[in-house]
């Protein structure tokens, strides 16, 4: 079955821009959850979306967004990009959205901000 | 606050040298203890889940256990195939992002023909 597909895999954007990353899940997947890997802070949690609903939110500023569609792809939007938001964006998706088990990682979208 | 360290921060091995990684947590209502492995450029690939002190699970050369403040990740008789980074997460029942895993900063594993 096809995994966890994110677009697109690199990006450059300068300061100030804006961004929106795609997941589209294992099919029959509702949960859909964003984290951000940097090499010195590891993979930190960002939202969860389960049935096109925020469920859980991670410790980030507003800057940092995101939606789910009714086929439970998901977007990921940055606002005002910042040096520091570069980083691997990952996406994980489960069926039931408990985590760990189940989660299904994508390869990743490595945005760099210049 | 969920607390996950991992050490040591590197490791190289010879081929068949083995060898363990530890994950040391400190969790609000620890809801399981999960070890990934994630390849250059790529996503985390699930490797095991623990939920209670004692348990022990295993898949090829790797073994995991794990104690009340601690998990580790054995490594028996590695292969080159083996290097990768290795991450220890915990999902936890309260707090910021509950339900959802807090992850180490990872073990990155060399394995040397």
């Amino acid at each position: 079955k096809a995994g966890v597909t994110q677009t697109p895999r690199y990006l450059i954007k300068t300061r100030g821009q804006q961004v929106t990353l795609s997941c589209s899940p294992i099919s029959g997947h509702r949960s859909v959850s964003w984290y951000q890997q940097t090499p010195g802070q590891g993979l930190q949690f960002l939202f969860e979306y389960f049935s096109e609903t925020q469920r859980n939110k991670g410790n980030f500023p507003g800057r940092f967004s995101g939606r789910q569609f009714s086929n439970s792809r998901s977007e990921m939007n940055v606002s005002t990009l910042e040096l520091g938001d570069s980083a691997l964006y990952l996406c994980a998706s489960s069926y039931a959205g408990t985590g760990g088990e189940g989660y299904t990682f994508g390869s990743g979208t490595r945005l760099t901000v210049v | 606050e969920d607390q996950v360290t991992q050490s040591p921060e590197a490791l190289r091995l010879q081929e068949g040298e083995s060898s363990s990684l530890n994950c040391s947590y400190t969790v609000s209502g620890l809801r399981g203890l999960f070890w990934y492995r994630q390849d250059p450029g790529k996503g985390p690939e699930f490797l095991f889940t623990l939920y209670s002190a004692g348990e022990e699970k295993e898949k090829e050369r790797l073994k995991a256990t794990l104690t009340k403040k601690e998990s580790f990740l054995h490594i028996t008789a590695p292969k080159p195939e083996d290097s990768a980074t290795y991450l220890c997460a915990v999902r936890s029942a309260v707090g910021t992002g509950a339900n959802n895993l807090f992850f180490g900063t990872g073990t990155r594993l060399t394995v040397i023909p």
